[in-house]
């Protein structure tokens, strides 16, 4: 497609619980990248695809979180037993290139954790 | 450690008041400053790439600038529908070379008619 799809576009979750988020990245773009926005305004990387090879996980808590990019299917950032500081919009972008070259975003998943 | 810095946080403009919105940065090694407007629940929206000093990108009411240390995000005769949260973002280069956004904390602009 032509915009970034990030689904669901809120979803609630009790700590302790899993959760699940998908992204279907602009067709064409190679690199998938992940952030997490906590406060307003502030974004924080999680981790990038080269199209469904990990390319930057460092920004990745080591525990609990987990993505994947498989070919013909959305990627997808899991969340094992959530905390209530797992909390947060949940940003997906894509880009034809890793540098150099914008990177387009979806409009998010709220991610809230009671 | 590679930062970015936005100010001021929060502007207010009143319809036609032109004014300059600020990004400083201290990166090893600028591989792209990006602008970005974000609506409230929504997504950042791409304006503007810069890669070197002395660039200047425009697009409607809106011109971005770089220096080495700064951008401008310059307003001319701003709108209502201009108001929004503006974002700017670095590529870093060195051992950052992947391609991860260094995000500001953004200025909320508002502008009344």
């Amino acid at each position: 497609g032509e915009e970034v799809a990030q689904t669901p576009k809120h979803l609630v979750r009790g700590e302790g619980q899993k959760a699940k988020l998908y992204c279907a990245p602009i067709k064409g773009h190679s690199y998938v990248f992940w952030y997490q926005q906590v406060l307003k305004n502030e974004f924080k990387f999680l981790i990038s695809f080269q199209n469904e090879n990990v390319f930057d996980e460092t920004g990745m808590p080591k525990e609990r979180f987990s993505a994947k990019c498989l070919p013909n299917s959305p990627c997808s950032l899991e969340i094992q037993a959530t905390k209530l500081e797992d909390s947060a919009v949940y940003f997906c972008a894509s880009s034809q290139g890793f540098l150099n070259q914008p990177q387009h975003f979806g409009d998010g998943t709220r991610l809230s954790i009671l | 450690e590679d930062q970015v810095t936005q100010s001021p946080e929060a502007l207010r403009l009143q319809e036609g008041e032109s004014s300059s919105l600020n990004c400083s940065y201290t990166v090893s090694g600028l591989r792209g400053l990006f602008w970005y407007r974000q609506d409230p629940g929504k997504g950042p929206e791409f304006l503007f790439t810069l890669y070197s000093a002395g660039e200047e990108k425009e697009k409607e009411r809106l011109k971005a600038t770089l220096t080495k240390k700064e951008s401008f995000l310059h307003i001319t005769a701003p709108k209502p529908e201009d108001s929004a949260t503006y974002l700017c973002a670095v590529q870093a280069g060195g051992s950052s070379n992947t391609g991860k956004l260094i995000f500001g904390q953004g200025t909320t602009l508002q502008v009344k008619p």
